[in-house]
């Protein structure tokens, strides 16, 4: 049964860099099937996908989000990570790490991580 | 960019009850490529529908979505206890994203 587990601080300071790491258990980040996604959601509010990553090193980001995201994967370790510079207050939020299929479109997520709170704040 | 409008902010049922959940989008929707997702609290979200219509792995078919081009609904035919809880949509065509702001089923 595939598991996604995130983590990382879960206090971070306004203008510093957010930084997360999902590791994938029961599943190989190696496959050519799938793509892993970051997908976070304020606390009460909506979700908002970040970007997502394939095996190969290929990334794709939320137009919104390019200028202050960067994602990498490892698959001789089985993680994937994410990086979000500047953050401000409105970066607060539940981040979740989840897979979604490779194919010749974009696919649903279909397994996610439980998620992890990180808040902004001096 | 699409953007997904969801209707109602929040539905009171009882259970036993039809629910019918809406999503709108902006433009019409590439080869009808929207999931639903159901959130409980302190949980991540659970795919529920994709393709507008096909159900995940082990949705039981008392839910079931239908639409196309820019209308889409969800239906929860007899709501049990365990189906209140919050709903998202999401296209997911052109990227994987955007979603819907949800839909809050909540016991009447």
């Amino acid at each position: 049964q595939l598991q996604l587990q995130e983590s990382g601080p879960g206090l971070v300071k306004p203008s510093e860099t957010l930084s997360l790491t999902c590791i994938v258990f029961g599943g190989s980040l190696s496959s050519d099937s799938y793509f892993w996604g970051w997908i976070r959601q304020p606390p009460g509010k909506g979700l908002e996908w970040i970007g997502s990553i394939y095996y190969n090193g290929s990334t794709y980001y939320n137009a919104s989000l390019k200028s202050r995201v960067t994602m990498s994967a490892d698959t001789s370790t089985n993680h994937f990570s994410l990086s979000l510079t500047s953050v401000t207050a409105a970066d607060t939020a539940i981040y979740y790490c989840a897979r979604h299929r490779h194919s010749n479109t974009w696919s649903p997520f279909d397994y996610w991580g439980q998620g992890t709170l990180v808040t902004v704040s001096s | 960019e699409i953007v997904l409008t969801q209707s109602p902010g929040t539905l009171s049922l009882s259970p036993g009850e039809r629910a019918t959940l809406s999503c709108r989008a902006s433009q019409s929707v590439t080869s009808n490529y929207l999931a639903w997702y159901q959130q409980k609290p302190g949980q991540p979200p659970r795919l529920l529908i994709y393709g507008a219509s096909k159900r995940a792995t082990g949705i039981p078919d008392r839910l079931s979505g239908s639409g196309s081009g820019t209308d889409f609904t969800l239906t929860i035919s007899r709501l049990e206890p365990e189906d209140f809880a919050v709903y998202y949509c999401q296209h997911y065509g052109s990227s994987p994203g955007p979603f819907g702001q949800g839909t809050k089923l909540e016991i009447k």
